[in-house]
């Protein structure tokens, strides 16, 4: 069975960092391109990120510079390391695997970032 | 990046009635491949979103037949065929013809009458 665990959110600062986790099983991480997907409270959905099966990596404008989306193979994990966080970055942080062919077919749970001073 | 419209925001739906959700984007989304990677996601209240139909028309693994899409190029439909309780949330399309742009929807919340 396919099962993305997300943790590591939390309450941080304006201009902190926090690493995000999105434990996989039932797959292998590094067989698929994996990304990350954002909800702002009461808001729509945002994809940010992508780490493609070859190692390649995508962002959003949004982010671009701040996040950096990784994997470790090992763990069968990925993160996504959110740094210089500003209050318009607080959101629930879902990690997503993507199909090619399909599209994202699996979702974790979320885990919540929340910036404020 | 292409932009994904759908209507209405909010559908307030009777149990055991249908209900559609349209969705249109700003650009075909028909890929040089021919297909068209256009996805229907469920958010209920609380939980993470949920595939239920991809390339316009399939069912997802486990996703209920009275759930169906249908449409081409840049309009498309998600219909329920009768209503049930557990199928209040937020809808979303979403196209991934444009990948690694991935853009959705603005979600069409429907609630029960």
């Amino acid at each position: 069975e396919v099962q993305l665990v997300d943790s590591g959110g939390g309450l941080v600062q304006p201009g902190g960092s926090l690493r995000l986790s999105c434990a996989a099983s039932g797959f292998t991480v590094s067989s698929n391109n994996m990304g990350w997907v954002r909800q702002a409270p009461g808001e729509g959905l945002e994809w940010i990120s992508v780490i493609y099966r070859g190692g390649g990596t995508y962002y959003a404008d949004s982010v671009k510079g701040r996040f950096t989306i990784s994997r470790d193979n090992s763990k069968n994990t990925l993160y996504l390391q959110i740094n210089s966080l500003r209050v318009e970055d607080t959101a629930v942080y879902y990690c997503a695997r993507v199909v090619d062919g399909l599209g994202i077919d699996y979702w974790g749970q979320g885990t919540l970032v929340t910036v404020s001073s | 990046d292409i932009v994904m419209t759908q209507t209405p925001l909010s559908s307030p739906v009777t149990l055991g009635q249908p209900a559609s959700i349209s969705c249109r984007s700003s650009q075909s989304l028909v890929h040089s491949d021919g297909n068209t990677y256009l996805s229907w996601l469920q958010q209920r209240p609380g939980q993470p979103p949920r595939l239920l139909i991809y390339k316009i028309s399939n069912r997802f693994s486990g996703v209920p037949d009275r759930f169906s899409g249908s449409g081409a190029g840049t309009d498309f439909t998600l219909k329920i065929s009768r209503v049930e309780a557990e199928d209040v949330g937020v809808y979303y399309c979403t196209q991934a013809t444009q990948f690694p742009q991935y853009t959705f929807g603005q979600g069409t919340k429907l609630e029960i009458k």
